[in-house]
């Protein structure tokens, strides 16, 4: 199985600020990773596919990067309605797998 | 708009079964390969099966095998999972979720989840 570790666990950050957000994969995933981001009560929802790939509708300050074990999203200028739980994710052996998530919230 | 609707949760004591539903509408359903993903309350994100278009292929984490079962009928724009020998550990949130169609990765499209609580 592959395990995906995100860091740091908590990121206290401001709206306008850049937040960094990483997620590090126990063995190559090539470039098949995820981003998704939750907000309390409600659904995760797909922002980044294929590592840097944004899905319909998600606005171009996220943006995803890295490639084999080390991966990346970039919110390049917060929003309030950004702060929220990330998760990666990733599929190996029809086995999917997710990080265990980064809390962004504000300082 | 595709909209994925989830029913079926509720409290059920530890050893019981349970049947969730999932009602499809917006896409067309029986193009599609399906999941369900669940979230322990205040934890994060698991898998736990996934089901090919016609029902012929199916998958599940090393948790659930022999106690789940994943099933889906494409007439009536449905997916289901059948819960048995339910543990304490398998209280959580259970969200159906819509397989992207081009690589199988990554989940598109997600209900708004049931709460199954397993408990005496």
């Amino acid at each position: 199985e592959i395990v995906l570790t995100q860091s740091p666990a908590t990121l206290s950050l401001s709206p306008g600020e850049r937040a960094t957000l990483s997620c590090r994969a126990s063995q190559s995933v090539s470039s098949y990773l995820a981003w998704y981001q939750q907000k309390p009560g409600q659904a995760p929802r797909l922002l980044i596919y294929d590592a840097s790939n944004r899905a319909t509708g998600i606005p171009a300050r996220f943006s995803g990067s890295g490639s084999g074990t080390d991966f990346t999203l970039t919110i390049s200028s917060l929003e309030p309605e950004d702060f929220a739980v990330y998760y990666c994710q990733q599929r190996s052996n029809w086995q999917y797998t997710f990080g265990q998530g980064t809390k962004l919230e504000i300082k | 708009e595709v909209q994925l609707v989830e029913s079926g949760g509720g409290l059920v004591q530890p050893g019981g079964s349970l049947r969730l539903s999932c009602a499809a509408s917006g896409f067309t359903f029986s193009s599609y390969w399906m999941s369900w993903v669940r979230q322990a309350p205040g934890k994060g994100l698991e898998w736990v099966a996934n089901i090919k278009q016609d029902g012929s292929e199916k998958y599940y984490v090393d948790s659930v095998k022999g106690r789940f079962t994943i099933s889906r009928d494409n007439a009536k724009n449905s997916l289901y999972l059948q819960m048995n020998s339910l543990r304490a550990e398998d209280t959580a949130v259970y969200y159906c979720a819509r397989v992207e169609w081009l690589q199988l990765m990554y989940f598109d499209y997600w209900g708004q989840g049931t709460l199954v609580t397993v408990s005496s």
